[in-house]
């Protein structure tokens, strides 16, 4: 079983549709990640919190906006996507950005835009 | 930027041994992690290299050389299991702390 929690499992939203994706985690860690995952590809990172505040931004379109009210949240709030936005959505989390600190994965969002 | 390279697809028999490679380019390398996935779920830690040589856990070993940029995943005693593809990752980038995932081997473990 996975310390970071995602949700919802798996989402289907139109192009007009406003959603939110969801992560959690409750190890203490302070650094916090999404990744984009197409099928049969590696991770794409997106965005990286460090103590709760933005670290990295991938050049990530806009319709992507990630939040991180806590640190132990993390969402991604998703506005006006395009199909080839479909993908496996995965939050990760770390102890630290320390150099040594390996990721923990949520076991993701499978996201379907119609 | 980062790139790097690995194997696409390895296959294997139970029992046996089986070593994925991962060549890197990197500016700023702040150490190498492997990671497993299987299919459908989470990419899972493995190992992690920062300083050059061998990393022995259980089945399990990861070699590192800096110099050449190198690195090895070898996994002994194969098991139907091990089946799944194996994502070597390099922290590094110009904030020194950007974790990017080669393309993945897929590994078949045949009995």
């Amino acid at each position: 079983d996975t310390e970071v929690t995602q949700t919802p499992k798996h989402l289907v939203m139109g192009m007009t549709n406003k959603k939110s994706l969801k992560c959690e985690q409750h190890m203490g860690h302070r650094a916090m990640y999404w990744y984009k995952q197409k099928a049969k590809k590696p991770p794409e990172l997106m965005f990286v919190y460090s103590y709760e505040k933005l670290s990295i931004n991938e050049s990530v379109p806009s319709r992507f906006s990630p939040e991180c009210p806590n640190s132990s949240l993390l969402n991604l709030h998703l506005h006006a996507l395009q199909p080839e936005d479909s993908a496996l959505y995965l939050c990760a989390s770390s102890r630290g950005p320390d150099y040594n600190s390996p990721l923990h994965f949520g076991n993701g969002t499978r996201l379907t835009v119609t | 930027g980062q790139n790097i390279d690995q194997p696409t697809e390895m296959t294997a028999t139970e029992g046996a041994i089986v070593q994925i490679n991962c060549t890197y380019q990197t500016s700023g390398f702040n150490g190498l992690f492997w990671y497993q996935q299987h299919a459908g779920e989470a990419p899972t830690f493995l190992s992690y290299n920062v300083l050059d040589g061998l990393e022995e856990k259980g089945r399990f070993s990861s070699f590192l050389s800096r110099s050449k940029g190198y690195s090895y995943l070898l996994l002994k005693e194969l098991q139907m299991k091990d089946s799944a593809s194996y994502l070597c990752a390099v922290r590094g980038g110009a904030a020194g702390n950007k974790l990017t995932f080669g393309g993945g081997t897929r590994v078949l473990v045949k009995p």
